[in-house]
């Protein structure tokens, strides 16, 4: 079964304190992406890998890592540097043959207090 | 800085009728543009994609490009109750085959 999984689908964590987001996908993309979504706005762009061992900032970079060890894997980590991160954040992956189609795993709330 | 804008709505209409979404974009070099369904609380789905100029049918949605006029519609007939949420634009630009730039979004109502 095709897709793009991510866990855990909630998480809570106390501020100060980092966490790690884990994306896997099985549809052999190579490109990987993390957005956050706040409530009422659209995606905004965290990082994005075009091939393992490789990766961009995107648009709100600071505050997160990320790496690309394996095709299949694109972990995001929520660092405490991050002012406000509190938000649902989504992994998304991509083929780089033609279409070029964005496809979403189902997401992480996290909330941090 | 390149934008892409929706209405945030709510667009309310009646079960059966044509629902009717529009998106404009800033930048002349698109490409590639998409159409994401999502539900509250869920991640976006996505429902279409076109890339040129003209309509694409895929059973009751319909995506209208126009280029000329930098914007991009989707057309939902014979609307549900079950289509009742947030359709999300997403445009390409020439040259970055690898970034989606997404509008806010637009909240689709429909009514039995």
């Amino acid at each position: 079964d095709g897709g793009i999984t991510q866990s855990p689908k909630y998480l809570f964590r106390k501020e100060g304190q980092n966490v790690t987001l884990s994306c896997e996908q099985n549809l052999n993309h190579d490109a990987m992406y993390w957005y956050r979504q706040d409530p009422g706005q659209g995606l905004r762009l965290i990082y994005y890998s075009q091939i393992v061992n490789d990766f961009q900032k995107g648009d709100i970079a600071e505050g997160y890592s990320v790496s690309r060890e394996k095709k299949e894997s694109f972990p995001l980590t929520v660092t405490s540097a991050q002012k406000n991160p509190t938000a649902f954040y989504l992994c998304a992956s991509q083929s780089t043959g033609g279409i070029y189609e964005q496809y979403f795993g189902p997401g992480t709330r996290l909330t941090v207090t | 800085q390149k934008e892409v804008e929706q209405n945030s709505g709510p667009l309310s209409v009646p079960e059966g009728a044509i629902a009717s979404l529009n998106c404009t974009y800033s930048d002349r070099g698109s490409q590639s543009f998409f159409w994401y369904r999502q539900y509250s609380g869920k991640s976006p789905e996505l429902i279409m994609s076109i890339y040129s100029n003209g309509d694409k049918e895929d059973g009751r949605f319909t995506a209208q490009l126009n280029k000329a006029s930098q914007y991009v519609s989707l057309l939902i007939r014979d609307s549900q109750p079950s289509d009742s949420a947030t359709y999300l634009c997403a445009v390409r630009s020439e040259g970055s085959s690898y970034k989606l730039i997404f509008g806010s979004g637009t909240r689709l109502l429909v009514r039995p």
